[in-house]
């Protein structure tokens, strides 16, 4: 049963381009969202989060909508640069624990 | 301050051995929560500890478990090993249980991982 998915396992976008990573879910009682970000041979690390009592949430170049009525979120990174490439997962919060997304592997290539 | 350490990083076992992980939290934090990531299948939830308690568990086989010292370090155990246990396993502490993100104060801070290779 996945909760969380990231439907697209890759994505390819051009320098300077926005990359649109999406992240559809199941559970309704979901009350935060993230995502992470991981390269190889690393952790993966935090990026950006929102409540779910918001739709849209900005930090520099990376924005994260939520579409709660459709279960849906997005993270949109605008410009985008070649150190962006790495694999994206979105997860999702139950009052208790974070559930992860498959992932996805964004390419940024020049 | 020094992040999540993993170690070993990695390792090569066979079928039928069983294995020990282990995972020094961020100084302070309290949580430590224990992932399996596999290709196709993201981040998989195995348990939490808090306070040398489990708090929570994700849906693997009693084969897996784990536990907290006083100190916060945690220790991970996969008995019996199958080929299908090899994966990536990533530690992550926090503040608090769950791990969200109340002001960016308490999300999940992830070690590099220990990658689990069982021929």
């Amino acid at each position: 049963d996945q909760q969380v998915k990231q439907n697209s396992p890759s994505l390819s976008v051009q320098e300077g381009r926005i990359s649109i990573l999406n992240c559809d879910y199941t559970n309704s009682m979901f009350d935060y969202f993230l995502w992470y970000k991981k390269y190889p041979a690393e952790g993966p690390t935090f990026l950006i989060s929102i409540s779910s009592i918001k739709d849209k949430n900005e930090d520099g170049r990376f924005t994260v909508f939520l579409n709660k009525s459709a279960k849906h979120l997005s993270l949109h990174i605008v410009p985008s640069q070649p150190g962006d490439s790495a694999v994206y997962f979105c997860a999702a919060r139950k009052p208790d624990k974070l559930i992860f997304g498959t992932g996805t592997r964004l390419q940024v290539f020049p | 301050k020094a992040g999540v350490t993993q170690t070993p990083r990695y390792l090569i076992k066979t079928r039928g051995q069983q294995v020990t992980l282990s995972c020094s939290p961020i100084s302070g934090h309290r949580s430590v929560s224990w992932y399996q990531q596999t290709p196709g299948q993201g981040l998989q939830f195995l348990f939490e500890y808090f306070s040398e308690t489990q708090r929570n568990k994700g849906n693997f086989p009693g084969r897996f478990s784990g536990r907290q010292f006083s100190n916060s370090r945690s220790e991970m155990n996969v008995s019996t090993l199958e080929l299908g246990d090899s994966a990536l396993y990533l530690c992550a502490s926090s503040l608090a249980i769950g791990g969200a993100s109340y002001a960016g104060a308490n999300v999940l801070t992830f070690g590099a991982g220990s990658r689990l290779t069982v021929l």
